[in-house]
């Protein structure tokens, strides 16, 4: 089974609304962590947000939000206001503490804002 | 200093060739990786090396030879290559191994190999 699945192979989203990108993991590890990060078409891998297993409250980090739901093992990115820069390809992750060196990455959603 | 650089940004090989790519980072990370990475596909884990000793490789052919000489550096060694290895070559670094240690990346070399 994939320990991570985007379903969302592209999006568009005007600019200035809010964008939720889905993400949804399978781990039987209670202690993990999970991660999104944003990819340019330049190419480097932008670290965004993080969200622990144990954590209590949703992530939250400027304009991006994780929308965590421990019981359903989604992990959906929230980006409000988006910006025409927020163009890109975004990938979910995720690392688990019994396999701590690995990094499982989603096949990623490639976001479209129009102006 | 929150930054992981890579050298060089373009490699073009040949087949004969050796070269080497370089990932250095000064945040005192403990832990650092190889992805290769082909286009609109999720990077793959190559290596990891935790505190300079490599605890994974990912059945990598060995015309990849990686190297950790210092907690700040990595290289990946290259000879023989084939064309289907032509790919983004993306190092990372985290401050240790472990579910909660983000991994910080650089901005990848593009390897072309002829």
């Amino acid at each position: 089974a994939q320990k991570i699945t985007q379903t969302q192979p592209g999006m568009f989203v005007q600019e200035k609304e809010a964008v939720t990108l889905d993400c949804t993991y399978d781990t039987s590890d209670p202690s993990y962590g999970l991660f999104w990060y944003k990819q340019p078409s330049s190419g480097e891998m932008i670290f965004l947000i993080y969200q622990g297993s144990y954590d209590q409250q949703n992530a939250t980090e400027g304009r991006y939000s994780l929308n965590f739901q421990k019981a359903r093992k989604s992990a959906n990115l929230v980006i409000s206001a988006s910006q025409l820069g927020d163009s890109a390809m975004y990938f979910c992750a995720m690392r688990e503490a019994y396999n701590f060196n690995k990094f499982y990455f989603g096949s990623g959603t490639k976001l479209n804002v129009k102006p | 200093d929150t930054e992981v650089t890579q050298t060089p940004k373009h490699l073009v090989m040949g087949m004969t060739n050796k070269k080497s790519l370089k990932c250095e980072q000064h945040m005192g990370h403990r832990a650092m990786y190889w992805y290769k990475q082909k286009a609109k596909k999720p990077p793959e884990l190559m290596f990891v090396y935790s505190y300079e000793k490599l605890s994974i490789n990912e059945s990598v052919p060995s015309r990849f030879s990686p190297e950790c000489p210092n907690s700040s550096l990595l290289n990946l060694h290259l000879h023989a290559l084939q064309p289907e290895d032509s790919a983004l070559y993306l190092c990372a670094s985290s401050q240790k191994t472990g579910a909660y240690n983000e991994q910080f990346f650089g901005p990848g070399t593009r390897l072309t190999v002829l």
